[in-house]
Parts: C-alpha cells; sequence; structure tokens
C-alpha cells in the first residue's frame, strides 16, 4: 500500500521558514518523479514543484521561485520543501503527491503574525 | 507559465454522461502533456481519478474515463451517481512544470 506521511507544517510568522516533510512508502520511490501542491483556503489547487527521480531536475511555479527549493532523500524515501520568506499568501494546506498521483494527507501551513 | 482552461460549472443529471475538458493557452492537449485528473468534495483532499491521460487508479470508479478530445484533455462520466458531485481538477505538465486547471464544479441534478 502507497503511503505519503507528511509533517512540518504549522504557524510562522511572515518573513520566517518552515520545512516541509514527506515520507513515502509502498513503492519505489527513487523511481518517481515527485511533486508540491497546495490549496489555499476556498481557492483551487496549485502546482508548486517538481523533482525528477534523482533530484537533478527541479521545476517551481514562479510565485515561489527564490523562496521554495524542493529535495528529496532517496535512501530514507522521503521529499522535502523548504519554505523560506514566508508571506501570508502562502497560508494554504500542502500536499505532496507522487507521479502516479498518490497524494499525501495534507499539512496546513499558516503564515501570520 | 501556461494557462489551462475548465469549465467553470457543469450539471448532469443522475445516470446521465457528461464531459469535462482542460484545454491548454499553449495550443493542442496530447499525451506529452501527461493530463491529470482529480476530484475533490469539500472538507476532503484531493484524489486522484486518472494519471497520464487514461490510466485508472484501483479506486477509480468504472464510469470515469480519460481522453483526448478535439485538442483537449477529457474526463467523461457515464452513469452519473450523486455521490460524483464535487470539484474536478485537471492538471497538465509542460517539460517538467506543471499548471492547474482552475476546476470544474460539477452538479449531479
Amino acid at each position: 500500500e502507497v503511503q505519503l506521511v507528511e509533517s512540518g507544517g504549522g504557524l510562522v510568522q511572515p518573513g520566517g521558514s518552515l520545512r516541509l516533510s514527506c515520507a513515502v512508502s509502498g513503492f519505489t520511490f527513487s523511481s518517481y518523479w515527485m511533486a508540491w501542491v497546495r490549496q489555499a483556503p476556498g481557492e483551487g489547487l496549485e502546482w508548486l514543484a517538481n523533482i525528477n527521480e534523482d533530484g537533478s531536475g527541479k521545476y517551481y511555479v514562479d510565485s515561489v521561485k527564490g523562496r521554495f527549493t524542493v529535495s528529496r532523500d532517496n535512501a530514507k524515501s522521503s521529499l522535502y520543501l523548504q519554505m523560506n520568506s514566508l508571506r501570508a499568501e502562502d497560508t494554504a494546506i500542502y500536499y505532496c503527491v507522487t507521479d502516479m498521483g498518490y497524494w499525501g494527507q495534507g499539512n496546513v501551513v499558516t503564515v501570520s503574525s | 507559465q501556461a494557462v489551462v482552461t475548465q469549465e467553470p460549472s457543469l450539471t448532469v443529471s443522475p445516470g446521465g454522461t457528461v464531459t469535462l475538458t482542460c484545454g491548454s493557452s499553449t495550443g493542442a492537449v496530447t499525451s506529452g502533456h501527461y493530463p491529470y485528473w482529480f476530484q475533490q468534495k469539500p472538507g476532503q483532499a484531493p484524489r486522484t481519478l486518472i494519471y497520464h491521460t487514461s490510466n485508472k487508479h484501483s479506486w477509480t470508479p468504472a464510469r470515469f474515463s480519460g481522453s483526448l478530445l478535439g485538442g483537449k484533455a477529457a474526463l467523461t462520466l457515464s452513469g452519473a451517481q450523486p455521490e460524483d458531485e464535487a470539484e474536478y481538477y485537471c492538471l497538465l505538465s509542460y517539460s517538467g512544470s506543471a499548471v492547474f486547471g482552475g476546476g470544474t464544479q460539477l452538479a449531479v441534478l
């Protein structure tokens, strides 16, 4: 059974940082692209970032370029999202998603003073 | 970045058939865009119905199918059930990056 367990969300002040983690099991993590997706309250889904199988290729939506960094540790079957310079508009539920469309449970990030 | 367009809302009668579409501002949608379709009900996380144009997961009801139709990605629901009332999102890939459509609110009435 494929499982994605996310952690690391919470409340952070504007300008602060958070690191999200996504631990994956049930499939060969190192063989698949992974993605981060978010959903702001009352809004639609927004794709944030992709990372290829070995981590050599990373792609970002313009709104997070230079602030967010996606990475992976294939030895630990884990995906990460380092979020810096957070803004109020980054408040959302953050999901990790596999190439075949398995989703994590979501992680709430709230940016507020 | 590209803009992905979906019908904002659609209505289907119980037992009826409806097709949701997903277009790209860059031109025709092809299999190279690896189209995905997601269903989201209020208060729930999204779940994937279709990946890579037409592939289903074990949990995808047989009444849902994915295809390419008229230069767009399409999700067809045949034999709509009340529980299919939900928001549906498509996702297209563009050489590494990706873009969601704005979503289609589907009513089963």
